[in-house]
């Protein structure tokens, strides 16, 4: 079935590095992805999206790199604060016309920025 | 209201006890989601409505869970004998049409059932 996942769990990044998380996904049929980051005891906020005929998308500080060939997404965060500590999904949807645009979301990966 | 609002943030209830989860969107947004967030894993989808209509409920797990929505704004999400499985954050997300770009979460309801 429809799965979206991510390679790491947990990844911890010096402040100032710039941070990279994975997620593979399993619908070559997906429309467009979106990154959302999770801060505890919060609802996930949207970060980015990409567009299935995109290959990259760049927003503040933020990258995200969609390769279609192998099925692979990624967020890169540049020049890491504090702040982005948090819990970053990645999610797929499939445009269905006016049908339910569900989501389906990956397990999460846990970034934390040492200072 | 400025954001989506959830209440109660926070439910402790005994195994086999109904529990309503409360869910206001933004104003005038049609749409909206209710998703399940179990500890450590990612979101899954429960139930859609566009206005007081639900046409995807295919995520709901069993037939204990129930939702309605009234007046296109407040949704209410019911567990009937809850069991111990049904722990996790229920979080209700609503947009102005139905696109998924458009989601905005609330913070959730997080219930532990004991």
């Amino acid at each position: 079935g429809e799965s979206v996942g991510l390679h790491l769990p947990t990844l911890s990044v010096q402040e100032g590095d710039n941070s990279i998380i994975n997620c593979a996904y399993s619908n070559s049929a997906s429309d467009y992805f979106i990154w959302y980051k999770q801060e505890s005891g919060k609802g996930p906020q949207f970060i980015i999206d990409i567009r299935s005929n995109m290959d990259k998308r760049q927003g503040q500080r933020v990258t995200v790199l969609l390769n279609k060939t192998v099925k692979h997404l990624s967020l890169q965060i540049a020049a890491t604060q504090p702040g982005d500590s948090a819990v970053y999904f990645c999610a797929e949807n499939t445009l269905k016309g006016q049908g339910a645009q569900k989501l389906v979301f990956g397990q999460g990966t846990r970034l934390t920025i040492n200072p | 209201g400025a954001g989506v609002s959830q209440s109660p943030s926070n439910k402790v209830t005994e195994k086999g006890k109904d529990v309503e989860l409360r869910c206001d969107p933004i104003s005038g947004h049609t749409a909206l989601y209710w998703y399940r967030q179990s500890l450590g894993q990612g979101l899954e989808f429960l139930i859609y409505f566009q206005g007081n209509s639900a046409p995807d409920k295919s995520g709901l797990p069993s037939d204990r869970f129930s939702a309605e929505r009234t007046g296109g704004s407040v949704s209410t999400l019911t567990i009937q004998r809850t069991q111990q499985e049904d722990s996790a954050v229920y979080l209700c997300a609503s947009s102005l049409t139905g696109g998924a770009l458009g989601y905005t979460f609330g913070s959730g309801t997080r219930l532990t059932v004991v």
